[in-house]
């Protein structure tokens, strides 16, 4: 079974600070992960995806991911956060294989930017 | 190109009822998943339609169906609604391969009173 965990329900930063959210996976089989967006009262964005191309994945609005295996890790970081970006992030994870349009997801981490 | 959209936005329903949800993809993608989010549980995936046909299914009651026609647009049906039914119910639209990334719809609200 795969399973996916978000360390931190909650993560406060101060605006032009530095933000990382953590994600750690479980897969019996190499994983596809990814990062989403949700702004409240709306759908999920695509932030960034991994597929086993490149380890250090970049993606939309200044934010990026590195794929680190021998820790199980998908940590999502962005070098100055704005006051935009507060909202909640979900990392997920999709098996491959006959895991058809299904993507397993974190808990969610909800970001607050400070002023 | 237009994003995936749902309806109806709201929905609200009383125990014992069944509802029916609509979702439209993106034009090109066959395959829509089908999630429920709410605060307790989170983002729980119902099932995956990929031309027509059931390709997988999540851990939730025969109460919650769901079907796909032949231009990709999928509907999903609740039958018999409990109050914990109430939730966020997202739809999401792909080429249908592992590593394909879904887009999401804005989500049908669902009240059960």
């Amino acid at each position: 079974a795969q399973s996916v965990t978000q360390l931190g329900s909650h993560v406060s930063v101060s605006e032009g600070a530095l933000v990382l959210l953590r994600c750690n996976y479980s897969s019996s089989v190499p994983p596809y992960l990814f990062w989403y967006v949700q702004y409240p009262n709306q759908g999920l964005q695509l932030l960034l995806k991994y597929t086993s191309a490149a380890t250090l994945v970049k993606g939309i609005n200044g934010f990026e991911a590195e794929f680190k295996k021998s820790e199980t890790s998908f940590h999502l970081t962005k070098p100055s956060a704005h006051m935009s970006d507060a909202a909640e992030y979900f990392c997920a994870l999709n098996a491959g294989g006959t895991s058809y349009g299904k993507l397993t997801f974190g808990q969610g981490t909800i970001l607050t930017v400070h002023p | 190109k237009a994003g995936v959209t749902q309806t109806p936005r709201y929905l609200i329903k009383t125990r014992g009822q069944q509802v029916t949800l609509s979702c439209s993809p993106i034009s090109g993608h066959r395959s829509v998943s089908w999630y429920q989010q709410t605060p307790g549980q989170g983002l729980q995936f119902l099932f995956e339609y990929f031309s027509e046909t059931q390709r997988n299914k999540g851990n939730f009651p025969g109460r919650f169906s769901g079907r796909q026609f032949s231009n990709s647009r999928s509907e999903m049906n609740v039958s018999t609604l409990e109050l914990g039914d109430s939730a966020l119910y997202l739809c999401a639209s792909s080429l249908g391969r592992g590593n394909s990334e879904q887009f999401f719809g804005p989500g049908t609200r669902l009240t059960v009173l």
